[in-house]
């Protein structure tokens, strides 16, 4: 079955220390996003990436970063200057080409992060 | 930018009464709306999505959604809910074809008392 994946689906860590969430999906889709997620605050986009190789800041991108080597494959680090990274982090993805494209994102199940 | 609210956070609502969840975005040309459902520590499913044509969308699990041009809305509504429907859903807008930028509510939790 097609999707994406994400691992670990629960985190935990201490402070100061940089974690690496992994997200891969196998929906041969150009476009991969993160996202955070906080109580009562709906879904807030960090990074987003349309083809290998490029991605772009999205509203909150400070303390983390991205790399994207291969289509399939988007991971997101919390670096250490991540000020308050406990937190939901969910990626997703979407085709952008043609005739795919029909508009919606597709969700991981989503990591769960806790600093201690 | 675009800007999604979603005016309740909580709706309580007995099994098998109707429900409407209320979504509201800033007007803007060619916005193209999406509901989609979060179940605990999961992630979002699509629900329906509006890209053009009827301005009444049919979803699944017997949702429907009216999109509103002139009052910038597109609610959510159910005739009759279930105690599985108890999850939180997000609204989210997109504007343009390319759909480069999403923008979600806040989310409103919606829970199905027996």
């Amino acid at each position: 079955d097609g999707g994406i994946t994400q691992s670990p689906k629960y985190l935990f860590r201490k402070e100061g220390q940089n974690v690496t969430l992994s997200c891969e999906q196998n929906l041969n889709h150009d476009a991969m996003y993160w996202y955070r997620q906080d109580p009562g605050q709906g879904l807030r986009l960090i990074y987003y990436s349309q083809i290998v190789n490029d991605f772009q800041k999205g509203d909150i991108a400070e303390g983390y970063s991205v790399s994207r080597e291969k289509k399939e494959s988007f991971p997101l680090t919390v670096t250490s200057a991540q000020k308050n990274p406990t937190a939901f982090y969910l990626c997703a993805s979407r085709e952008i080409t043609g005739r795919s494209n029909t508009g919606e994102l597709f969700f991981g199940e989503g990591s769960r992060l806790t600093v201690l | 930018a675009q800007s999604v609210t979603q005016l309740d956070s909580q709706v309580p609502v007995f099994e098998e009464a109707p429900v409407e969840l209320r979504c509201n975005y800033s007007s803007s040309v060619s916005v193209y709306l999406f509901w989609y459902v979060q179940y605990p520590n999961q992630g979002l499913q699509l629900l329906l999505k509006y890209l053009s044509g009827s301005t009444l969308v049919k979803g699944i699990n017997g949702f429907e959604a009216e999109f509103n041009k002139s009052q910038t809305s597109f609610h959510l509504r159910k005739p009759s809910v279930h105690i599985s429907d108890t999850a939180e859903y997000f609204c989210a807008v997109t504007v343009g074809y390319n759909f480069n930028k999403f923008y979600f509510g806040s989310g409103t939790k919606l829970n199905v008392k027996p």
